[in-house]
């Protein structure tokens, strides 16, 4: 099962930021917090990770609480291509690291 | 250059059917991956295999087998389709590591059984 909550689905106007918010009450201090994104009919697509510190790439940024328990990814500037779902992962620190997708947030950019 | 590519792309057919679904990457990766997305868009993973190791979700029937001819290569062949196989399927890739590795997915094979 997915160790991430995350809300069923968001709107957010193009041009605007869009924050999407994931809770990971249980993550272990080892453990990374990964994005993806799968847009209708794709394979899914990495965004961002990271561990305890704030990222940003060219894509996003991901800010992670100080307790590390949850975790928002910024899109700065939605647009209409960023309408997709959006996963919040846990990565399990094993040697071969499966991704174990939960239902993510399906995010809807709107003109 | 396609970083994983999956073919084909769309496969129908009967059940009772064996097929193969073929998945290559160019990144040089050490690790691939198999996963199932169903009707209801969850996305599960099935295998993980490198050159030293094969992880099997338990859940997956043994008509699914993954053959891995080289480092670049994992294919999935399936025996005896059944209508419950219906789904698309994702190949992946990964460097061999811990948490910290991203995957590379490719565009899917959309199977259906008839």
């Amino acid at each position: 099962d997915a160790k991430t909550t995350q809300p069923t689905s968001m709107d957010c106007a193009e041009g605007r930021a869009a924050n999407l918010p994931c809770n990971h009450s249980t993550i272990s201090g080892n453990e990374y917090v990964y994005w993806y994104r799968q847009i209708h009919s794709q394979g899914p697509q990495y965004i961002i990770h990271g561990l305890k510190n704030n990222e940003t790439n060219e894509m996003a940024s991901l800010i992670i609480t100080e307790d590390r328990k949850s975790s928002t990814l910024i899109l700065p500037h939605a647009t209409l291509r960023d309408t997709a779902v959006y996963y919040c992962i846990v990565r399990v620190r094993r040697s071969q690291g499966n991704l174990i997708f939960g239902k993510g947030t399906k995010l809807s950019v709107k003109p | 250059d396609t970083a994983v590519s999956q073919t084909p792309k769309y496969l129908v057919t009967q059940m009772g059917n064996d097929k193969s679904i073929k998945c290559e990457q160019n990144l040089g990766h050490d690790t691939m991956y198999w996963y199932k997305q169903d009707s209801k868009k969850f996305l599960k993973i099935m295998f993980s295999y490198n050159n030293k190791e094969l992880i099997i979700n338990e859940t997956v029937p043994n008509r699914f087998s993954p053959k891995s001819p080289d480092k670049a290569h994992l294919n999935l062949h399936i025996n005896s389709l059944e209508l419950g196989d219906s789904a698309v399927y994702f190949c992946a890739s990964s460097r061999l590591g811990g948490g910290d590795t991203e995957a590379f997915f490719g565009q899917g094979t959309r199977l259906t059984v008839v």
